[in-house]
């Protein structure tokens, strides 16, 4: 059974620094991992879609990066605005085309 | 536009009463799914249709039923409603069915049984 696990479970940082947001998950056979962003009271938005043959996705001042053999993924954000302030999930789509979601990780950038 | 739209937004109600939520999208999406969300934030599939069959059911009760009148549409019917019901329910789509493709999500409907 898969089990998704995210690091810290919320973070506050000043504005303008960089940032990783961790991501661990048990069944390493996955098809590829999605990383999601939620802000309060909306739905989910997908950041990056990471394929399985992939090491890494870039999009803007994101880079999410994909290690299946030790079963982790890291979110990057580059020089972080108020903006980024949001929840961010990691979601590991298994090969049965099911996608289990981490808990999220509370970002806050502090102005 | 709207790409992904659920209705009603909110929805409070008495415990053992039925009731529906609407989703629809205009992406002209082949697929079409159901999450939950619980208190705990913890995000879960529920349901997953492609042009209009159901290819994915989680262990989900049988008072959840969903219909998919046309591609561009998935409904989600709950009978007898329970305390644990209460959540945020997210309709997402996605051109096909399978994990390269990407999801897109409505804004949730939170149900609050009491």
């Amino acid at each position: 059974k898969q089990e998704v696990t995210q690091i810290p479970a919320a973070l506050s940082v000043p504005e303008g620094e960089n940032l990783v947001l961790n991501c661990s998950f048990t069944d390493s056979a996955i098809y590829n991992l999605q990383w999601f962003r939620q802000d309060p009271g909306k739905g989910l938005t997908s950041l990056l879609l990471i394929q399985s043959s992939q090491r890494e996705q870039t999009s803007g001042r994101l880079n999410a990066s994909l290690d299946k053999s030790s079963g982790r993924s890291t979110l990057y954000i580059a020089a972080s605005q108020p903006g980024d302030s949001a929840t961010y999930l990691c979601a590991p789509w298994r090969r049965d085309d099911k996608i289990i979601f981490g808990k999220g990780t509370r970002l806050h950038i502090l102005p | 536009d709207t790409a992904v739209s659920q209705t009603p937004k909110y929805l409070v109600t008495q415990m053992g009463n039925d009731k529906s939520i609407k989703c629809e999208q205009n992406l002209g999406h082949d697929t079409m799914y159901w999450y939950k969300q619980d208190s705990k934030k913890f995000l879960k599939i529920m349901f997953s249709y492609n042009n209009k069959e159901l290819i994915i059911n989680e262990t989900v009760p049988n008072r959840f039923s969903p219909k998919s009148p046309d591609k561009a549409h998935l409904n989600l019917h709950i009978n007898s409603l329970e305390l644990g019901d209460s959540a945020v329910y997210f309709c997402a789509s996605s051109l096909r069915s399978g994990a390269q493709e990407t999801q897109y999500f409505g804004p949730g409907t939170r149900l609050l049984v009491l």
